[in-house]
Order: C-alpha cells, then sequence, then structure tokens
C-alpha cells in the first residue's frame, strides 16, 4: 500500500511567487492535513481537510489556503511568498478528523530566495 | 495556551546505552499524545498514547503514559546508531491540530 505522497519534494520560489504543494492521502483516510516545520522547531499546524471541508486553521496569515478535492487529495497555495516561508512542508492523512493516528507524507522542502 | 515541552533537546550516547526522551504538556481537554521518529523529512508514527499508565512497546521502543502528571517518556534500549534522530512528541486535545514539541535530537555513536 502506498503511504502518503507529496509533490514535488524540493521547490526554490523567489519571493512574491506563489507555489502550490500536493499530497495524496493513504487509501481510505478521508483526512489530510497541512504542517510547516521550520529547522529546529517541530511542526506547526496549518490546516486539516476532513471530507472536502475545512475543520481546523492554524495561525497563519490569509496568503495560505488549501482545498481537497473529492477523491481525498489536496493542495496546499501560498501567495505573495516571503523569505520566512521557507520550510519543509509536511502533509498527514488519517482515518478520521480526529482521535486516531496520523501518518505524515516525505514533505516538500520549499525554498524562497 | 497549550504547551508541550520536550527534554533534553538533545543527547549523545553510546551504541548499547538506555535512554529516556521526556515530553510534558499543559492542554486543554487532552485527548491523545503521539510519539514520532523523524529522519531527515517524514515524521515516522511510533506511539498514540490515551489512557494512563499503559505502556506500549514495540521491539525496543517503549513509552507510558502519566495523565496525572501530565507527560509521557519514550524508552530505547540496546540503542543502535540507526536510532539516531529527531524524535516528536505531539498532543491532540480539544481542536483538531497535533501540538508538537521542539524534539529531542538523539545522536548514537559507535
Amino acid at each position: 500500500d502506498a503511504g502518503v505522497t507529496q509533490s514535488p519534494t524540493h521547490l526554490i520560489k523567489t519571493r512574491g511567487q506563489h507555489v502550490t504543494l500536493r499530497c495524496s492521502p493513504i487509501s481510505g483516510h478521508k483526512s489530510v492535513s497541512w504542517y510547516q516545520q521550520v529547522l529546529g522547531q517541530g511542526p506547526q499546524f496549518i490546516f486539516q481537510y476532513y471530507e472536502k471541508e475545512e475543520r481546523g486553521r492554524g495561525n497563519f496569515p490569509d496568503r495560505f489556503s488549501a482545498r481537497q478535492f473529492p477523491n481525498y487529495s489536496s493542495e496546499l497555495n501560498v501567495n505573495a511568498l516571503l523569505l520566512g516561508d521557507s520550510a519543509l512542508y509536511l502533509c498527514a492523512s488519517s482515518l478520521q478528523v480526529r482521535g486516531t493516528e496520523a501518518f505524515f507524507g516525505q514533505g516538500t522542502r520549499l525554498t524562497v530566495v | 495556551e497549550d504547551k508541550v515541552v520536550q527534554s533534553p533537546l538533545s543527547l549523545v550516547v553510546h551504541e548499547g546505552d538506555t535512554v529516556t526522551l521526556n515530553c510534558s504538556y499543559e492542554v486543554t481537554n487532552f485527548r491523545s499524545l503521539l510519539w514520532y521518529k523523524q529522519e531527515k523529512k517524514a515524521p515516522t508514527f511510533l506511539f498514540m498514547l490515551t489512557s494512563s499508565g499503559i505502556e506500549k512497546k514495540s521491539g525496543r521502543l517503549s513509552s507510558i503514559l502519566d495523565k496525572k502528571e501530565l507527560f509521557s517518556i519514550l524508552n530505547i534500549t540496546a540503542t543502535q546508531t540507526g536510532d539516531s534522530a529527531v524524535y516528536l512528541c505531539a498532543v491532540l486535545s480539544s481542536g483538531y491540530a497535533l501540538n508538537f514539541g521542539k524534539g529531542t535530537s538523539l545522536l548514537v555513536t559507535p
């Protein structure tokens, strides 16, 4: 069985550009969450989607948005990129909205120059 | 504000040693505590703990939760160089997000 897959694995963008990151959850999982991890810190929660609806949002600016598709895959969009958006972006999938284990993908390493 | 604190932040041990990693938390409406191992990129799920005093075990790794004292420990016995990684503790409370600590960076030397 495939685990959580994310694409791309690495990305370099210029300040002011926008970026779209993609995530496919484990088959059968309906919940997808996005986290941002900067060097030396634990992952910080950005969004959770369950059954195509936003169920939670972390303390991130409106430049960050996401959506979930009917096949439960998800996209994270970041507009007007700042140098401080450089980080590892992790996607986690779980069976239900909460109370079950969350499994992470390999992440997308975003570098903003 | 929910808080998850891990200690120590970093640790260097020799192969064969036993290590204990700590995670304390202050959250409202605690639901569960999860441990992950992170090498390079993807955090790999280790354990999920919801009940106090019940040890979870997988090979040389074990973990226990104390809901009265609000902490958990992760033990690794007979450490190997492959155990070198960052170990993350996360707590799920009333919201939908996992609240992570900063992690403990473990280096096992030959």
